[in-house]
């Protein structure tokens, strides 16, 4: 089946520190990936995402690379501000039958100033 | 506009209550979604509709009942509901539901069931 893990949380950064956050997945066939960020209080919001093997997603600083050897997904951000204190949730959607996303436990981030 | 609105953004009921929560979005998007979502966890899809049927219901309780009356909007009618109910829900719309498509969230719905 389908599945998504991500390193637990939560991450304590000070700010201009160096960011990544591990994801791993499981599929069958050709999945898209997909980065969540989920500020306190609100809605999740896409971050960025790679719809094949080898794209690279990157939004307003951060990065990741759908690696299909490695089976992964990492996101990096070079800088980290407090600002982006929030929850993160790699999320991967099924080659077919798109509406079935499937969610890792999300990892929180603190970034102390 | 790539905003999906929710009503309200609280809503307290006890669990002999009725109450609605609603879902618009004008991206001219046909796949529209209720996600439920626990402290510390994410969120769990709930039911799928698209072009306005009612293509996916993860074995959710029938005391939740989704309605989309058309495109743009995507209702959830509760009824007694049960204090383990209590979380947020959060409606999603997206163009078509393939597989390349982001899924764009409202804000949610945070409902506490005394």
């Amino acid at each position: 089946g389908n599945s998504v893990t991500q390193m637990e949380g939560p991450v304590t950064l000070s700010e201009e520190a160096f960011l990544t956050i591990n994801c791993t997945y499981t599929a069958t066939g050709y999945p898209s990936l997909f980065w969540y960020v989920q500020y306190p209080g609100e809605g999740l919001q896409l971050l960025l995402k790679a719809t094949k093997a080898d794209d690279k997603g990157s939004n307003k600083g951060f990065e990741a690379t759908y690696r299909k050897e490695t089976t992964s997904f990492h996101l990096e951000k070079g800088s980290v501000q407090v600002s982006d204190s929030a929850v993160y949730f790699c999320a991967l959607s099924p080659g077919a039958g798109g509406f079935k996303t499937i969610f890792g436990a999300g990892t929180r981030l603190f970034v102390k100033a | 506009d790539t905003e999906v609105t929710q009503t309200p953004k609280h809503l307290v009921m006890g669990m002999t209550n009725k109450k609605s929560l609603k879902c618009e979005q004008h991206m001219g998007h046909r796949a529209m979604y209720w996600y439920k979502q626990k402290a510390k966890k994410p969120p769990e899809l709930m039911f799928v509709y698209s072009y306005e049927k009612l293509s996916i219901n993860e074995s959710v309780p029938s005391r939740f009942s989704p309605e989309c009356p058309n495109s743009s909007l995507l209702n959830l009618h509760l009824h007694a509901l049960q204090p383990e109910d209590s979380a947020l829900y959060l409606c999603a719309s997206s163009s078509e539901g393939s597989s390349t498509d982001t899924q764009y969230f409202g804000p949610g719905t945070r409902l506490t069931v005394l």
